[in-house]
């Protein structure tokens, strides 16, 4: 099972909006609602953000938002923040009962 | 709020047999609704799911790995457990607990990592 296609980096500055790809298959992404985004801060605890695509957890702010077309599955963040640096995972539940993971983008806000 | 915490020695020789241990407090792992999970990051990489268990003892493993891994869960203590055998060099890595959300298919909760170095 390969990991899914996430792009090695994305920028933008405070106030913009950023979109992370997370590109699979019909057996991962394409295959359910099963997509979800988690932002990891080296030494800490990876973090929920989205889970079923398009869900955010108590807690998360309203400026992450996901979608999915396809094989493809997108976390947007609006209005960035410095807070928001950090390298982010998407992964899914495959049609095989088990996981995979995206390959990690690193967020940057310039 | 559920807590994980995983456990164990941080340096295993090569060919032995690397032993995790995740405790769980703020939640009951015979709860169902949940899985138990392990998942892993080697340095500087991604992260790699390793395998779970449902506190009824079901288990399901990353293909890759499955011939080498054993989950286990002790429900009278609140914890699960991992063994990955005949380990090398390319098993060093960080070394997650988390707890799934079942309807939902996610990793809802996470440990905060232990380093697992496989050295002589």
């Amino acid at each position: 099972q390969s990991a899914l296609t996430q792009p090695a980096s994305v920028s933008g500055s405070p106030g913009q909006s950023i979109t992370i790809s997370c590109t699979g298959t019909s057996s991962d992404v394409g295959g359910d609602n099963y997509v979800s985004w988690y932002q990891h801060h080296p030494g800490k605890a990876p973090k929920l953000m989205i889970y079923a695509v398009s869900n955010r957890p108590s807690g998360v702010s309203n400026r992450f938002s996901g979608s999915k077309s396809g094989n493809t599955a997108s976390l947007t963040i609006s209005g960035l923040q410095a807070e928001d640096e950090g390298d982010y995972y998407c992964s899914s539940y495959t049609t095989h009962s088990f996981y995979v993971f995206g390959t990690g983008t690193k967020v940057t806000v310039l | 709020q559920v807590q994980l915490q995983e456990s164990g020695p941080g340096l295993v020789k090569p060919s032995q047999t690397l032993s995790l241990t995740c405790t769980v407090s703020g939640a009951s792992i015979s709860t169902g609704g949940y899985y138990w999970n392990w998942i892993r990051q080697h340095p500087g990489k991604g992260l790699e799911w390793i395998g779970y268990i449902y506190y009824s003892g079901s288990t399901y493993y990353n293909p890759s790995l499955k011939s080498r891994v054993n989950i286990s869960v002790d429900t009278s203590k609140n914890q699960f457990s991992l063994k990955l055998s005949s380990v090398t060099a390319a098993d060093t890595a960080v070394y997650f607990c988390a707890r799934g959300l079942v309807a939902a298919a996610t990793l809802y909760d996470w440990g905060q990592g232990t380093l697992v170095t496989v050295s002589s």
